[in-house]
């Protein structure tokens, strides 16, 4: 159990709402990341956290915002979801092996629809 | 271009057959390279770590050329359980990642 919990696990909502997805570890990395994944795009980076307070963009950030006010805890939010936003979101944790190779563990996926 | 690339598939193979996966990468800075699989509608999970030195892990051997900047997994014996999704992916500066779109994998009976 990589101790990564990703709450709702399915949420359906309708565009123009604001919609929160939350992350939840309990191992203490300091790395989090929000991935999506569609079809023939593969898994891309949103938003990263490399601690408390500290976040940065990834390569589809627009329509997205992150917090992270404490260690345990990643939220990625939607302001105003629209029906491009209609994915499967994945949060990673970067674990350390000792070995200076780090190796993500992901949550088992948030799947999101905006009708 | 993507930093990750990888032939989509999918490889329709029998059971016991070997089937070999490749991937290639652009930023020749990359220090860590990894196999994941997944299946249908689940996370993806760690499959092996890739070492310049090749390694393996039963039926799963792993090859990294950094000269050709090019990865590759190959299965022996292929089990009906090996079908899956298999991802390539690319890390550099500890914690920043690139994921290829992954190379489906489905072995028949």
């Amino acid at each position: 159990d990589a101790g990564i919990t990703q709450s709702p696990r399915h949420k359906v909502t309708e565009t123009g709402t604001p919609v929160t997805l939350r992350c939840h570890q309990t191992e203490n990395h300091r790395y989090m990341y929000w991935y999506r994944q569609d079809p023939g795009h593969g898994l891309r980076l949103i938003h990263y956290s490399y601690g408390v307070k500290d976040t940065d963009k990834g390569e589809v950030s627009d329509g997205y915002s992150v917090s992270r006010s404490k260690t345990e805890d990643f939220l990625l939010t939607l302001e105003s979801a629209t029906s491009s936003q209609t994915s499967v979101y994945f949060c990673a944790i970067s674990r350390d092996r000792g070995s200076g190779a780090n190796v993500l563990t992901f949550g088992a996926g948030s799947r999101l629809t905006v009708l | 271009r993507k930093e990750v690339e990888q032939d989509p598939g999918p490889f329709n193979v029998p059971e016991g057959a070997t089937v070999a996966f490749n991937c290639t990468y652009s930023n020749s800075a990359s220090q860590s390279f990894f196999w994941y699989r997944q299946d249908c509608r689940k996370e993806p999970k760690l499959l092996m770590s890739v070492y310049s030195s090749g390694n393996e892990d039963g039926r799963f051997t792993a090859q990294l050329n950094r000269a050709s900047q090019y990865i590759s997994l190959l299965i022996r014996d292929s089990k009906l359980s090996d079908s899956a999704t298999y991802l390539c992916v690319v890390g550099y500066n500890f914690n920043k990642f690139y994921f290829g779109s992954g190379t489906k994998l489905n072995v028949k009976p």
